[in-house]
Parts: C-alpha cells; structure tokens; sequence
C-alpha cells in the first residue's frame, strides 16, 4: 500500500528566502507525481507533475525534483512572496487513476 | 475554459439524512474522480468515472456512498443514510485522458457536516 509523507507539516519563513519542501513515498511504482496547492477553502491548483521518466519539472520559481529509486521529490521555491502562502500537497499517481496523497505542508510567508 | 465545479460548497445535515453532491467537470474530459478529505487525514481517492462507466471504486468506503455519471457528464454522490464519520470536503476532479502525463483538475470542494 502506497503512502506518502510530507515534511515539514507547517513552514514559515519571512520573504525573499529559498525554500525546500519534502516528499517521501514507500513504493517506487508509480506513474507520475504531482505538486499541487490548496489556499483556504479553494481547490487544488496544480502546480508540476512530473512523469515516473523524468528527473525535475520547473515552472517559473517552482523547480520539482524526483527520485523514484529513493521514493523523494522536493519542491523548490524560490525567491518565497507573501501570495506563496497557502498548503502544498504531494500526490503520487499510482494507477491509471488513483492519487495518493500526503497530508500537506502549510506554508506562511511574512512580509 | 470553465473549470471543475461542485455543488453545493457546503451542507450541513443530521445523521440519518440523506446528501447528494454534484460535479461538473471541465468540458470534454470523460474522466471524472472523486476524492474525500476528512479532518486531520489526507484526502483519499473514492472512485474513477471513465465516462458513464465506473472504472475503479476501491475507494469507496461503504455501501452507503452510491456515484452515478448519467450520460458521461456530470456525476453525483449520494450518501445513505449520513453519519458523523461521513464529515469531511469531499473534491471532484476531471482529466482529458487517462495518462501518466494528465494532470487531474480539482473543484473547490463540497464540505459536508453531519450532526
């Protein structure tokens, strides 16, 4: 049974710093892994998916890596604004349809 | 390009009841997902529509959650009778096709209280 753990739970870090969010999961299987964020009381917007073939995605500050054999992916955020501010989820896509989840990290960045 | 929507975005009813949430997803994509977050937990992947056709309903947690997709547009779940454990956002998600490179576009979300 595929899981998936997202360290740190909660993150906050003044403007203007680089940061690294963390991803973890048990079996290395899988088809794709996707980044997505969740601001309060919204949707899911994804942000990068990354297909089991490849090594990193960027968009813009957003630079995601992958490491199947290890079962990690990190999310690399830039330059961090205020608008940064909301939870960031990791899922694993490990069937034709079926996402797993991890429980999120929330991330706070002051001004 | 509208979105994914779901209706409504909250409800609130008492155990025993019965609650239909709706999705719309995007326009042409004839995969339709649902996924249910409950307090303190990750969300977790119910069932897969393929068109009208359920393709995967590992997920679902008990008889008492029935999805439909009439036609391959939008779907419906109902849960009946509620119970408390039944509380939590319940989201919806499309995708154009089934592939390791499709992203999955998510609604805002149907919170759902059971009292």
């Amino acid at each position: 049974k595929q899981e998936v753990t997202q360290i740190p739970a909660a993150l906050s870090v003044p403007e203007g710093e680089n940061l690294v969010l963390n991803c973890s999961f048990t079996d290395s299987a899988i088809y794709n892994l996707q980044w997505f964020r969740q601001d309060p009381g919204k949707g899911l917007t994804s942000l990068l998916l990354i297909q089991s073939s490849q090594r990193e995605q960027t968009s813009g500050r957003l630079n995601a890596s992958l490491d199947k054999s290890s079962g990690r992916s990190t999310l690399y955020i830039a330059a961090s604004q205020p608008g940064d501010s909301a939870t960031y989820l990791c899922a694993v896509g490990t069937g034709y349809s079926t996402l797993t989840f991890g429980k999120g990290t929330m991330l706070l960045v002051s001004p | 390009e509208a979105g994914v929507t779901q209706f409504p975005s909250h409800s609130v009813i008492e155990k025993g009841q019965t609650v239909t949430l709706r999705c719309d997803p995007i326009s042409g994509h004839d995969n339709l997902y649902w996924y249910r977050r409950v307090m303190g937990k990750e969300i977790k992947f119910l069932l897969h529509f393929v068109k009208e056709s359920k393709q995967d309903e590992s997920g679902m947690p008990n008889n008492r959650f029935l999805a439909e997709r009439t036609g391959g547009t939008y779907s419906t779940l109902k849960v009946q009778p509620a119970e408390l454990e039944d509380s939590g956002v319940y989201f919806c998600a499309s995708s154009r096709q089934l592939a390791a490179t499709d992203t999955q576009y998510f609604g805002p979300g149907t919170r759902l209280t059971v009292l």
